[in-house]
């Protein structure tokens, strides 16, 4: 299987703060990686699809990239809305997996 | 609009089933690799199973592989989880979705395997 590392597993940001989010995989997936981010209580919104492509209505602060098996998340300037936890997943081969997710909360 | 509903969760005992239906509404399902996904309580995401968009692949983590039956009605929009011989450790929420191919969830069903 592969497996998904993502760093950090916390982090602490202030509103208007640049954020990077990473996730590494233990082999080549392609592109195919997504990213979520998930309030409590609700479902998983679908952020960024094959690595840097913008999910439908989110907002272009969010953004992805990719550097051989390692891709970044990148939020330009932290808004209250975003402090959430967010997660990564390869859809390269089955079985599908999650990275175990970063807890974005207020500095 | 599109709608995923969820129903079918519940408390049951370990060793007994359950079948989680999602009925969809607003896309063409029938175009859709389907997914299910859980998440035990306060623990990250975890991919479960998913169907191809017509029904003849079927994939499974392999702590379910032998108890778990995803399957799919596309003829009334529907996607199953059987769920067989539960163990305490699927305790979680469960949505159906249709991500990463596009943005549609359930609102999720929690499955509560317990004595």
């Amino acid at each position: 299987d592969i497996q998904m590392t993502q760093s950090p597993s916390t982090l602490s940001a202030s509103v208007g703060d640049r954020v990077t989010i990473t996730c590494r995989a233990s082999q080549s997936i392609s592109s195919w990686l997504a990213w979520y981010q998930q309030k409590p209580g609700k479902t998983p919104k679908l952020l960024i699809y094959k690595a840097s492509h913008l999910g439908s209505g989110v907002p272009s602060r969010f953004s992805g990239d990719e550097s051989g098996t390692e891709f970044t998340l990148i939020i330009s300037s932290l808004q209250p809305d975003d402090f959430a936890t967010y997660y990564c997943q390869q859809y390269y081969t089955y079985p599908y997996t999650f990275g175990q997710g970063t807890k974005l909360d207020i500095k | 609009q599109v709608q995923m509903v969820e129903s079918g969760g519940g408390v049951v005992q370990p060793g007994r089933s359950l079948r989680l239906s999602c009925a969809a509404s607003g896309f063409s399902f029938s175009s859709y690799a389907m997914h299910w996904v859980r998440q035990a309580p306060g623990k990250g995401l975890e991919w479960v199973a998913s169907i191809l968009y017509d029904g003849r692949n079927e994939y499974y983590r392999d702590s379910v592989k032998g108890r778990f039956t995803i399957s799919r009605d596309n003829s009334k929009n529907m996607l199953f989880l059987q769920m067989n011989n539960l163990r305490v450790e699927d305790t979680a929420v469960y949505y159906c979705g249709s991500a990463p191919d596009d943005d549609y969830w359930g609102q999720g069903a929690l499955v509560t395997v317990s004595s």
